[in-house]
């Protein structure tokens, strides 16, 4: 089964902080994502990679960085947090391609609180 | 822009009873698949079922079916028999055919009765 894990599950930050979200997976995807999810707004993506230092904005990017230096590796940042970024993020991965056998694959996701 | 929407921020159904979960969506594409997943409290998402928009025939897995009505541009979820253990937020989401992204809607949180 692939497993897609994620540092923590929740985290509290103060206003103003760096702060850095994890995600590892083990199935050698190349694509992987992250969502923030809101009551009664679903997920929304904020980034993905479909490669390794490779990255693309999603929907709602401001605010938030990425890195992918690693295959198995996508971290997500948060330059200076502020409360508005108060949310659950989940991170997904799955294997390029276009055919509809790629489901995604999420993690536990991480309930951050930013005071 | 893609949009999906499900109208039915939440649904309870009885033990053993069907319940149908909506979902309509908007695209001007031709080729593309569509999802439904589950998150259980626990959280963590998962597939519960997929089809192909060029597939006519709506997709089966075991107690979960589709209503898929491409020119009403329609995805709905049935759940037969339900039971405790599909308590859970239920999203709907589209992917174009050449994307790697999905699109997701605002959820629909589902409660059983027992």
């Amino acid at each position: 089964d692939v497993k897609v894990t994620q540092s923590s599950r929740y985290l509290v930050k103060r206003t103003g902080e760096k702060v850095f979200l994890e995600c590892v997976q083990d199935m050698d995807h190349e694509n992987m994502f992250w969502y923030r999810q809101d009551p009664g707004l679903g997920l929304r993506l904020i980034y993905f990679s479909y490669d390794v230092k490779m990255k693309e904005k999603g929907d709602i990017p401001e605010g938030y960085s990425v890195s992918r230096e690693k295959k198995e590796r996508f971290s997500l940042i948060l330059e200076s947090a502020s409360t508005n970024q108060t949310s659950m993020y989940l991170c997904a991965s799955s294997l390029l391609g276009t055919e509809w056998g790629q489901p995604q694959h999420f993690g536990d996701g991480t309930r951050l609180s930013i005071l | 822009a893609q949009t999906v929407t499900q109208s039915q921020p939440e649904m309870s159904v009885q033990e053993a009873e069907t319940v149908t979960l909506s979902c309509t969506y908007d695209t001007s594409e031709s080729d593309y698949y569509l999802f439904w997943y589950k998150q259980p409290p626990s959280r963590q998402m998962i597939l519960v079922i997929r089809q192909e928009a060029y597939k006519q025939q709506n997709a089966t897995e075991n107690r979960f079916s589709v209503n898929f009505q491409k020119a009403a541009k329609s995805f709905s979820l049935k759940i037969s028999d339900s039971q405790l253990g599909d308590a859970a937020m239920y999203f709907c989401a589209y992917r174009s055919a050449g994307a790697q992204k999905l699109v997701f809607g605002q959820g629909t949180r589902l409660t059983i009765n027992p």
